[in-house]
């Protein structure tokens, strides 16, 4: 069975860092993309970004909203993504959830999510 | 970048309606367009992606077709379960997005 738990959510004040993680299980890890996306209290889905796998060196896409704050990584050896966040502004609040990708023809989708990890800027 | 607009974004409806769903992409993105359904403090369940074919699992009622800017996807009849938000999502480049979501609830 497919899992994935989210990690290291909190409060953290304005400008300030935190770095989630998340845990995935199920699977060979090492041959999905893995994606993170977050929702704002009481709004709907954003895209946050993507990390590729080693036959793609592990290249990474983020949104103009996080771009040069937010740096996703990953640990194969750990079965593990990462999502460093800094410089957090209150609109960053949000659950983080990250998410399998699996691909088909010409692109790759998303299967499977985790349940997220809050986290809360605010001072 | 690629906007996603969906409609509507509230609808009400009875067990055993069929109900649809439009997804409009503010420029083509050929048939890379996903469906998810959210339930409440749930995670997202994905339910059909290249715009038309069904995840492995998700019951036949569900459907979606659509290519290039304008997409749908159908419920042919509604049932107690399916009571959620959906959303697309596109995978034509970079950065992707989702539409504003779609809440259906009961009538």
């Amino acid at each position: 069975e497919v899992q994935l738990v989210e990690s290291g959510g909190g409060l953290v004040q304005p400008g300030g860092s935190l770095r989630l993680s998340c845990a995935a299980s199920g699977f060979t890890f090492s041959d999905h993309y893995m994606d993170w996306v977050r929702q704002a209290p009481g709004k709907g889905l954003e895209w946050v970004g993507r990390i590729r796998h080693k036959a793609r060196s592990y290249t990474t896409e983020y949104a103009a909203s996080v771009k040069g704050r937010f740096t996703i990584s990953r640990d194969d050896s750990k079965n593990s993504v990462y999502l460093q966040m800094s410089s957090l502004k209150t609109e960053d609040t949000a659950v983080y959830s990250c998410a399998r990708g699996f691909c088909g023809v010409g692109t790759c989708y998303v299967d499977y999510w985790g349940q997220g990890t809050p986290v809360t800027v605010s001072s | 970048d690629i906007q996603l607009t969906q409609s509507p974004s509230f609808l009400s409806a009875s067990v055993g309606d069929r109900v649809t769903i439009t997804c409009r992409a503010s420029q083509g993105i050929s048939s890379y367009l996903a469906w998810h359904q959210q339930k409440p403090g749930k995670a997202p369940k994905l339910l059909i992606y290249a715009a038309s074919t069904l995840q492995s699992g998700v019951p036949s009622r569900f459907s979606g077709s659509g290519s290039g800017t304008e997409f749908t996807l159908t419920i042919s009849s509604l049932q107690p379960e399916d009571f959620a938000t959906y959303y697309c999502q596109h995978f034509n480049g970079y950065p992707l997005s989702f539409g504003g979501g779609t809440k259906v609830e009961i009538k």
